[in-house]
């Protein structure tokens, strides 16, 4: 079992849908991250977070330690959010390390 | 300001030749990570850099494989002997650690090299 396992691994929406992206991992943490990857393959930073709920935009990031689990939403979904996004974890234990999941391809159509 | 960059962007090799892949962090970014991404595969860890110094290298498949970062910035990763499942897009990231130990490290990532082993 990986220690972060994302959900779904692929999803398709139509422009304008609620978007859900899910993340569940199985070792204690000091910061998840979420990332996007483009079809050019660069990765960007989405969101870094230890608690409770980050929004930027229409991107929404909420994480429940005692379950450990988190969420990424984007509302008002559009065709230029298609990619992949990306959990990644970093333990108390491992520095700066990130522990990543094996992303979640989504395509919005138009 | 200018964010990472990578070279090559693209390196096709033959079997068993070594290669050197460059990176170059943000400017004043202390913390510096390898990763790579195999096709099909998510990003799997290879090496971390804190200034010159490598705190954890525990991702290196094999000891084909090693990194150093010279002057706190520039880092080459070079595989030698290259095999064919080497072959994978190479990340680096960099990052500005707080002096709390890492509470606002955010990664910012490179272009990425892809290596093609024939």
């Amino acid at each position: 079992k990986n220690e972060v396992e994302q959900s779904p691994q692929n999803l398709t929406a139509q422009e304008g849908e609620f978007i859900t992206i899910n993340c569940s991992y199985s070792v204690g943490i000091s910061a998840l991250h979420w990332l996007q990857q483009h079809p050019g393959g660069g990765i960007v930073s989405l969101f870094m977070l230890s608690s409770g709920k980050k929004k930027h935009g229409r991107l929404i990031a909420t994480i429940n330690i005692q379950e450990k689990h988190s969420s990424l939403h984007i509302t008002a979904s559009h065709p230029r959010d298609s990619a992949v996004y990306i959990c990644a974890v970093r333990s108390p234990t491992s520095g700066s390390r990130l522990t990543f999941g094996e992303g979640t391809q989504l395509t919005v159509n138009p | 300001g200018a964010g990472v960059s990578q070279s090559p962007s693209n390196k096709v090799t033959e079997k068993g030749k070594d290669v050197e892949l460059r990176c170059d962090p943000i400017s004043g970014h202390t913390a510096l990570y390898w990763y790579r991404q195999s096709l099909g595969q998510g990003l799997e860890f290879l090496i971390y850099f804190q200034g010159n110094s490598a705190p954890d290298k525990s991702g290196l498949p094999s000891d084909r494989f090693s990194a150093e970062r010279t002057g706190g910035s520039v880092s080459t990763l070079t595989i030698q002997r290259t095999q064919q499942e080497d072959s994978a897009v190479y990340l680096c990231a960099s990052s500005l650690l707080s002096s709390g130990g890492g509470s606002t490290d955010t990664q910012y990532f490179g272009p990425g090299t892809r290596l093609t082993v024939l």
